[in-house]
């Protein structure tokens, strides 16, 4: 089955211990995102990659970090989380070649940075 | 600075109703604008998506018209259905920045019985 997996769905942690998200896709895209979703402001974009090795800030970037070492994975790191980015984040690949259209999207992870 | 504007915020629509979600964008070098349904605890999903060169797109009881000198595109839900309750959000994309995605901040659809 086509999906993209994240890892955990929940994850509840402390100020400033180093935690990563985990985003895995089956498809072969070469596109992959990831975004954090907060009541009444949407879904922002928080890193992109167009390909491996190839990785770009999105409008929200400061706090986070993200690898493409290979082209199914593009985990999300916090090295050292505040409360404010107690989010639901939400990692995202792409159908068309090289592009961020028609985005498959995660079922989400849940962080609470207490 | 908000690149898309969605309104409204909330919608409450009886059944065999029309929806319509509006957004405005800014950027006129934009040339991908889909929108996304979300159901509680999901991800997003894509729902339909347009470009700028046409004003209409229909996939069953869902259209977007697309107006480009207003900057602004409109999705339209006909005969809506409670299963269509979801939290919809319009995007915009491409253009010099190909890889970023703009989301507006989403609209939440009551359909009721």
């Amino acid at each position: 089955e086509a999906q993209v997996t994240q890892n955990p769905r929940y994850l509840i942690t402390v100020t400033g211990k180093k935690l990563t998200v985990t985003c895995s896709q089956n498809m072969n895209h070469e596109y992959m995102s990831w975004y954090r979703q907060d009541p009444g402001l949407g879904l922002r974009q928080i890193y992109y990659s167009m390909n491996v090795e190839v990785t770009d800030k999105g409008d929200v970037p400061e706090g986070y970090k993200v690898s493409r070492k290979e082209k199914r994975n593009f985990p999300l790191i916090l090295e050292s989380p505040s409360p404010n980015q107690t989010s639901l984040y939400f990692c995202a690949s792409s159908l068309f070649l090289g592009t961020n259209e028609k985005l498959f999207f995660g079922s989400g992870t849940q962080l609470s940075v207490l | 600075q908000q690149q898309v504007k969605q309104s409204p915020q909330s919608l409450i629509v009886q059944k065999g109703g029309i929806s319509i979600i509006n957004c405005a964008y800014e950027n006129t070098a934009f040339d991908y604008f889909p929108w996304y349904q979300q159901f509680p605890g999901k991800g997003p999903a894509l729902l339909i998506a347009i470009r700028p060169d046409v004003s209409e797109k229909k996939e069953g009881r869902f259209t977007i018209s697309f107006n480009k000198s207003a900057k602004q595109f409109s999705l339209h839900i006909m005969d809506s259905q409670p299963g269509d309750s979801a939290t919809y959000f319009c995007a915009a994309s491409g253009g010099t920045n190909a890889g970023k995605s703009t989301f507006g901040d989403g609209t939440t659809l009551t359909v009721k019985p």
